[in-house]
């Protein structure tokens, strides 16, 4: 069946260690989005790739950094620059939104990280 | 940049009520997402209208964009508790990423 994986679901890590987050899709989709989501924060963009070797910078990239090697893959890393790790993290890929595709977004389970 | 905001933030139905989801737009909208999602998973597609007055239903769910494409409500009739969760809108401003709104919470009690 074709879909989002990322992994892990549960991570949890010491303060100053960065983390690298997992994203796979087999929908042959060529754009790759990262979100955060906090309480009451609702989605923020971090990192949206619309191309193999090429993305850009979302809302929220300070302390982040992303690569796009291949079209399957969109892996997050989470950096001891980051102030505040610790949030809930989906990895979303689409079509471009060009007649007839929609455009909508597809989401994985989450990467829930911890900062302790 | 586009802002959407959605109304309630939170929402406590009765089992077999009805009910009504706001998301207003800064902008012009030029095609509205709905998604739902269960605390602490990913997020699923409900539908998207691009039309002004445009109106699609799914099951017992009916979302709606208003003539001037910058608003959309999503109705639930007889909410059941397998409705419960966090609704979100969102929009594409000038790239093609998402915006979102920060959701709307449902609980449907028996």
């Amino acid at each position: 069946d074709g879909g989002i994986t990322q992994s892990p679901k549960y991570l949890f890590r010491k303060e100053g260690q960065n983390v690298t987050l997992s994203c796979e899709q087999n929908l042959n989709h060529d754009a790759m989005y990262w979100y955060r989501q906090d309480p009451g924060q609702g989605l923020r963009l971090i990192y949206y790739s619309q191309i193999v070797n090429d993305f850009q910078k979302g809302d929220i990239a300070e302390g982040y950094s992303v690569s796009r090697e291949k079209k399957e893959s969109f892996p997050l890393t989470v950096t001891s620059a980051q102030k505040n790790p610790t949030a809930f993290y989906l990895c979303a890929s689409s079509y471009w939104p060009d007649p007839p595709n929609t455009g909508e977004l597809f989401f994985g389970e989450g990467s829930r990280l911890t900062v302790l | 940049s586009q802002e959407l905001e959605q109304s309630p933030q939170s929402l406590i139905v009765q089992e077999g009520k009805n009910l009504t989801i706001n998301c207003t737009s800064s902008k012009t909208l030029y095609g509205l997402y709905w998604y739902k999602q269960k605390y602490g998973e990913g997020l699923i597609f409900l539908m998207m209208l691009q039309k002004g007055g445009e109106e699609k239903s799914h099951e017992k769910i009916t979302a709606k964009l208003d003539e001037k494409k910058q608003q959309s409500s999503l109705h639930i009739t007889a909410s059941q508790p397998s409705h419960a969760g966090i609704y979100l809108c969102g929009a594409r401003d000038s790239g093609y990423a998402l915006n979102f709104g920060k959701g709307t919470s449902l609980l449907v009690t028996p």
